[in-house]
């Protein structure tokens, strides 16, 4: 069964500081698709990044890097220079390319706030 | 420049007074998806269409039903709202099913009285 874990419920840090993200997934398949979304207090799921199983080849994207690791199941999203806007929840997600009756299965979040 | 609309972004309801949330898409996807999402919980997952065909999770009550009249437009329904309904109710919409990205709206918010 595939199953996303974000063990951090809350994180709280100091603007300009770099914070990471973790996110570990289980899953039975070889391929899938990893994703982060961003949910700001406005409500709407932003999406951030999707990272298929065979590429692990870390991104950067502006402040934004990801790091996939399958060796650990981990796919951890670091905030470089954190800023006041920065600050919402933020969602790991997976979605099973070869098997799985959902969808998109979220892990439970994260809740960053970057403080002035 | 808006790819996935929902209307209201705020809607008040009273106790079994049926209500009827909206969603449209210019992104001319082919899964449109409703999700529920109570306070500090992911997003639940309660229903989808691909295309005309209609997909409903197992847990998903029967008060929660969903309309598809065209690929732009994907409606929810609820027909005796109760107070454990109040909720953000999201859309979304993905060009296919398995592992394509899916894209948000911006949510209604429904308050049950």
């Amino acid at each position: 069964a595939q199953k996303v874990t974000q063990a951090q419920t809350e994180i709280s840090v100091v603007e300009k500081e770099d914070v990471t993200l973790d996110c570990v997934y289980e899953t039975r398949d070889t391929t899938y698709y990893l994703f982060w979304y961003k949910q700001p207090p406005s409500g709407e799921l932003v999406f951030l990044i999707r990272r298929n199983s065979f590429d692990e080849q870390n991104e950067i994207s502006g402040r934004y890097s990801w790091n996939f690791q399958k060796s650990t199941s981990s796919f951890n999203f670091t905030i470089t220079a954190s800023q006041v806007v920065d600050s919402a929840v933020y969602f790991c997600a997976l979605s099973e390319a070869d098997s799985g009756n959902t969808p998109l299965v979220f892990g439970k979040g994260t809740r960053l706030s970057v403080i002035a | 420049d808006a790819m996935v609309i929902q209307n209201p972004r705020y809607q008040v309801t009273q106790f079994g007074k049926p209500v009827t949330l909206s969603c449209s898409q210019t992104l001319n996807h082919n899964v449109m998806y409703w999700y529920q999402q109570k306070s500090s919980q992911a997003p639940k997952l309660l229903f989808h269409y691909y295309d005309k065909d209609f997909n409903n999770e197992a847990d998903t009550p029967d008060n929660f039903q969903s309309r598809r009249p065209n690929t732009s437009f994907c409606f929810l329904d609820i027909r005796s709202p109760g107070l454990g309904d109040a909720a953000m109710y999201l859309c979304a919409t993905s060009r296919d099913m398995r592992a394509d990205t899916q894209y948000f709206g911006p949510g209604t918010r429904l308050t049950v009285l």
